[in-house]
Order: C-alpha cells, then structure tokens, then sequence
C-alpha cells in the first residue's frame, strides 16, 4: 500500500532542544516538501526536494534544517534557534517537481508542542 | 508575486449547495487544484483543472474558472455533515520548480 508515513503524530519537547520529524515515502516520488500549519496561515514551505542530495529553502526556512540522502525519505530538524516552533507539520510528495501537473501527496502530519 | 485568495469561513445547512470561491493572481498558472482536510489530518487531492477548462465535473463535486478574472469556485452538491473541513485552493506556480502557492484555506460547517 504506497503511501507517506510521518512519525510521530504528537511530539512534545521542551524549549531549546533539537527535534527531528521523520517522513518516509514509498510512491517513488522524486520530489517531496515540508510545510507548517498554524491556524488561520494556510501552508507554509519550510524546504524542499527535488532530487536526492539537493534541497532548496522554501519560505520560512529560518530555523529548521533538512536533509535529503535517501529519495524515500526527507526528515526535518527543527532547531532550537526556530523561535516559534509549536505548530502542525505536513510533509509531502509529488512525482517529479517542475511538471505543470504537480499534485502533492500528503502525510497525516505530526503536531509538535514546545513546552 | 503570487498569491492565492480564499474567504474564511463558509457554514451551509445539510443538503443544500456549498460554493467555496478562491481567486489568483498568476495568469500562467497551468493547473488549479482544491484540496480537502479534515480535522488533524492531512490534505487530500479532491479535483483539479487544467486552466483551458472552463468546468469540470466530478459526481457531487463541481469547478468553474473563470480565467478572464481569475476566479476559481468548488460547488458541492447535497452538502453532508461528512463534508465538514477545511478546503484548500492551490495554483501550480510559475517557475521550473512549479511549487504550490496555497490560498489560506476555507473552513466548512455543515449544520444538520
């Protein structure tokens, strides 16, 4: 059944440590996103990938880092340097990026709370 | 730059028509797309068009763009209760990376 996983679904750290959201794909999508969701602010991008080992700031990069080493699997770092970290984190996929159709797949999210 | 406009909040009763309207300002754009979440979950692909289109059908679910005022409008038929959530309108940007340029979403309430 393909599909994307992220874990956990509810996270809670406490203010000033690192914390890294996993996010795990198995549609063979080349490209795939990390965006956040607070209330009332839709989707923000934090980065993106097109391509294994290549990864791109989206528009609220500040603060969080990424890495992209295996095509499946894009896991986001929130850092302590982040200064509002609590929030709704949706990862995603799409066949290829740069295709005029692009859907995105989505994953069930995880909600990070920062105490 | 671009940019994606929806109304906040729409509540219809159960059964009627819900009309969720979303306008854009990128004429390039290529492909629009609605997109549904329900409560702490992810979003999901409901329809999309191609910007040739004018409408596009699919069972309770239907698109009208206009392209002339770049106005892009999702009607729901017999509205149920399952149908509460949060619709997204996104456009497929310009640029070789394409990204998704989201509106802020429109939160459905369906009263019985």
């Amino acid at each position: 059944d393909g599909g994307i996983t992220q874990s956990p679904k509810y996270l809670f750290r406490k203010e000033g440590q690192n914390v890294t959201l996993s996010c795990e794909q198995n549609l063979n999508h080349d490209a795939m996103y990390w965006y956040r969701q607070d209330p009332g602010q839709g989707l923000r991008l934090i980065y993106y990938s097109q391509i294994v080992n290549d990864f791109q700031k989206g528009d609220i990069a500040e603060g969080y880092s990424v890495s992209r080493e295996k095509k499946e699997s894009f896991p986001l770092t929130v850092t302590s340097a982040q200064k509002n970290p609590t929030a709704f984190y949706l990862c995603a996929s799409s066949i290829q990026a740069g295709r005029s159709y692009n859907e995105q797949f989505f994953g069930p999210g995880t909600r990070l709370t920062v105490l | 730059g671009e940019d994606v406009e929806q109304s906040l909040f729409l509540s219809v009763r159960e059964g009627d028509s819900s009309v969720i309207n979303c306008t854009y300002t990128d004429s390039s754009s290529t492909y629009l797309y609605w997109y549904k979440q329900e409560p702490g979950a992810g979003l999901q692909l409901l329809t999309y068009i191609f910007s040739n289109m004018d409408m596009k059908q699919d069972q309770r679910l239907t698109v009208l763009l206009n392209k002339k005022d770049k106005h892009l409008s999702l009607r729901i038929a017999d509205t149920q209760t399952g149908d509460s959530a949060i619709y997204f309108c996104a456009e497929s940007g310009a640029g070789n990376n394409r990204k998704l340029i989201w509106g802020l979403g429109t939160s459905l309430a369906v009263n019985p």
